[in-house]
């Protein structure tokens, strides 16, 4: 009963670099999503996907790019990273009008 | 524009006591809001929901209230205890946003023995 899982927990990047950071979940859910923590700003929406290939964006999307090319799993690329992206990412998924559940969050810094 | 906000960063209270944690939110299209607690370094957990249609909904000691005309909601722990100590975070959502959530930026509830 794995539920949501990110890959990697922690990261350091230099400026510059690109990663990617996965997300798989079990529960077959139509919807899934990538939010990021910042101190004293809670959650934030970078994009979103309300199925198999599809993505839109969400409040936070620049710097970021995402693929879902199967229903279980959800990409967030991050092309040349900055500092300004040192955060907290946490990945979601939840079907129609029910909660969201989180994974466990990748603590990504960048230098 | 903060369309969620939690205006306490922080409350204390002790083991047994209730716990009153406030959220308001300025979105009308807002109908659907959720409580989420979560632990450092793991991921938010859900916790109790409530739709607009209602006023209140119970789970146990946890207990949501929402006042529409106010747009406010409070959630409610009776009686406290020790392992309620985490950071909870108000979220809401509105209809026909493929479930998307607009999170408070929590407040972090400490239970004293």
């Amino acid at each position: 009963n794995a539920g949501v899982t990110q890959t990697p927990k922690f990261r350091v990047l230099k400026t510059g670099q690109s990663m990617t950071l996965l997300c798989a979940q079990d529960m077959n859910h139509e919807y899934m999503y990538w939010y990021r923590q910042d101190p004293g700003m809670g959650l934030r929406l970078i994009h979103y996907s309300v199925g198999e290939g599809t993505t839109a964006k969400g409040e936070v999307p620049d710097g970021y790019n995402v693929s879902r090319l199967k229903k279980q799993n959800f990409l967030l690329g991050l092309e040349s990273a900055a500092p300004s992206q040192t955060s907290v990412y946490f990945c979601a998924s939840s079907s129609m009008n029910t909660e969201a559940f989180f994974g466990q969050g990748t603590r990504l810094t960048v230098v | 524009d903060q369309q969620v906000k939690q205006n306490s960063p922080s409350l204390s209270v002790q083991e047994g006591r209730i716990s009153i944690l406030n959220c308001d939110y300025t979105n009308s299209m807002f109908d659907y809001f959720l409580w989420y607690k979560k632990y450092p370094a793991e991921g938010p957990t859900f916790l109790i929901s409530i739709s607009s249609i209602k006023d209140k909904n119970e789970d146990g000691r946890f207990t949501v209230f929402l006042n529409k005309s106010a747009k406010h909601l409070s959630l409610h722990i009776v009686p406290s205890q020790p392992g309620d100590s985490a950071v909870y975070f108000c979220a809401a959502s509105a209809a026909g946003t493929a479930s998307k959530l607009t999170f408070g930026t929590g407040t972090r509830l400490q239970v004293t023995l």
